[in-house]
C-alpha cells in the first residue's frame, strides 16, 4: 500500500518564495507518477501538473505552466511544488496525488493529507 | 482542454435514498479515463470509481459507476449517513486532466 505524506502548513508574505513537499512509501513504488492539485478556499479541484520520478518527465497544466515547478527525487521519493514569487491568489490547500503508471499516468490514488498555503501581508 | 459538467450542484436527499450524480464531457472520453472522487469536509478527496465504473479498494457495492462517450453517472443505491459529501469526476484522456465542478449531496 502506497502512503503520501506532505510538508507542514505554510504561511507566506507575497513576494516569497516557498517549496513543499510530498514523500511516498510503501511496497509498490514502481512506474508511477506523483502529481499537485490545488483546490481554493471553498472551491472544487484544479489539476496543476504531474511528475514521473523515474525520468523527472513532468506536465503541466497551460493554467499553471510558469507559476510553479514540479519536481522530484527519485531517491527520496519525495516531489516538490515550488514557487518562486508567492501571490494572496496562490492561498490554497495543496494536495499530492500518487498514479501508477509508465507512459502516461491514471487515476489518481492515494492522496496525501493536503498542505494549506496561506500567503498574506 | 477538455470540460467536465457535473449536475446537479447541490442534490438534497435523506438517508436510504438513491441518488444520481452526472458528469458530462465537451468530448467523447474514454471509460478507462474517467474516475470518481469523493471528498468530506476537511478530508482529502478519495477514489471511488476507475475505469468508470470499477469501485477502488473497500468502496462499499452500494456505490457503482456507469457511462460512456461523453455522459458518466455515479449511482449511491441508498445513502449512508458518511456519504453526504461533495462528488467530482475527473478525465485523464487527454492533458491537462480536468476535474468536474463537483456535486455536493446534502441531507435532506
Amino acid at each position: 500500500e502506497v502512503q503520501l505524506v506532505q510538508s507542514g502548513a505554510e504561511v507566506k508574505k507575497p513576494g516569497e518564495s516557498l517549496n513543499i513537499s510530498c514523500k511516498a512509501s510503501g511496497s509498490s513504488l514502481t512506474n508511477y507518477w506523483i502529481g499537485w492539485v490545488r483546490q481554493m478556499p471553498g472551491k472544487g479541484l484544479e489539476w496543476m501538473g504531474i511528475v514521473y520520478p523515474g525520468d523527472s518527465e513532468t506536465r503541466y497544466s497551460p493554467s499553471f505552466q510558469g507559476q510553479v515547478t514540479i519536481s522530484a527525487d527519485k531517491s527520496l521519493r519525495t516531489a516538490y511544488l515550488q514557487w518562486s514569487s508567492l501571490k494572496a491568489s496562490d492561498t490554497a490547500m495543496y494536495y499530492c496525488v500518487y498514479s501508477a503508471g509508465t507512459y502516461r499516468y491514471n487515476w489518481f490514488d492515494p492522496w496525501g493529507q493536503g498542505t494549506l498555503v496561506t500567503v498574506s501581508s | 482542454e477538455i470540460v467536465l459538467t457535473q449536475s446537479p450542484g447541490t442534490l438534497s436527499l435523506s438517508p436510504g435514498e438513491g441518488a444520481t450524480l452526472s458528469c458530462r464531457a465537451s468530448e467523447s472520453v474514454s471509460t478507462i479515463y474517467l474516475a470518481w472522487y469523493q471528498q468530506k469536509p476537511g478530508q482529502a478527496p478519495r477514489l471511488l470509481i476507475y475505469r468508470a465504473s470499477s469501485r477502488a479498494t473497500g468502496i462499499p457495492d452500494r456505490f457503482s459507476g456507469s457511462g460512456s462517450g461523453t455522459d458518466f453517472t455515479l449511482t449511491i443505491s441508498r445513502l449512508e449517513p458518511e456519504d453526504f459529501a461533495v462528488y467530482y469526476c475527473q478525465q485523464f484522456a487527454s492533458s491537462p486532466s480536468t476535474f468536474g465542478g463537483g456535486t455536493k449531496v446534502e441531507i435532506k
